[in-house]
């Protein structure tokens, strides 16, 4: 399995608080992405990172902000959380040298409430 | 635009019958096109790929799925169904041109299999 780790894996907050999700990759690939999933949408993609501190918005991006300081880390916060943010959150790296083989984290379970 | 269709969202199959998962995509490129795979409570597995080499393509678990271009699809199929078959599974298809790697999904299939 691609080393790719998400945290927290749970988290349960209340609207209007902040919210960072963190993901964590050991292959030192160089594009990240963070996709939500809901019922009936399949995954959809909400921001991409193709190297550190170079960062774009995918479809579903309003409400969100994205960060990458290090290769390895890619963060997504919910400046102030919706109840239309609650989802499944996955973390994603592009194997390099693939057309556009992409490899999933865990993911992790968000509920606003 | 790019999308990607998956014409059922439920299918249930008897263990031990064929499983045909389909799949029609939209694309304007020469397209890759992937199938992945979700247990419960998972994250998505990779089950197998298209990448504009042979166009029936093996994948893991002894799936497998053929690229027809003129039809637009990539169906997913397997012999034999087993009750580890059970999951939701989501057609993708990736841009190629420019350097975004974006995936598109469809709305998943579960697959349900029956003793």
């Amino acid at each position: 399995d691609a080393g790719i780790t998400q945290s927290p894996r749970h988290k349960v907050t209340e609207t209007g608080t902040p919210v960072t999700l963190r993901c964590h990759q050991t292959e030192n690939h160089r594009y990240m992405y963070w996709y939500r999933q809901d019922p009936g949408h399949g995954l959809r993609l909400i921001h991409y990172s193709y190297g550190v501190k170079d960062t774009d918005k995918g479809e579903v991006s309003d409400g969100y902000s994205v960060s990458r300081s290090k290769t390895e880390d890619f963060l997504l916060t919910l400046e102030s959380a919706t109840s239309s943010q609650t989802s499944v959150y996955f973390c994603a790296i592009r194997a390099p040298g693939t057309r556009n083989e992409q490899f999933f984290g865990p993911g992790t379970r968000l509920t606003v409430l | 635009a790019q999308s990607v269709t998956q014409l059922d969202s439920h299918v249930s199959v008897s263990e031990g019958t064929p499983v045909l998962l389909r799949c029609n995509y939209s694309s304007s490129y020469s397209p890759s096109l992937f199938w992945y795979v979700q247990h419960p409570n998972k994250g998505l597995q990779l089950l197998l790929k298209y990448t504009s080499a042979a166009t029936l393509v093996k994948g893991i678990n002894g799936f497998e799925a053929e690229f027809k271009k003129s039809e637009t699809s990539f169906h997913l199929t397997k012999p034999s169904a087993h009750m580890s078959d059970a999951a939701e599974y989501f057609c993708v298809v990736s841009e190629v041109s420019g350097n975004t790697g974006k995936l598109i999904f469809g709305q998943g299939t579960t697959l349900q299999v029956k003793p």
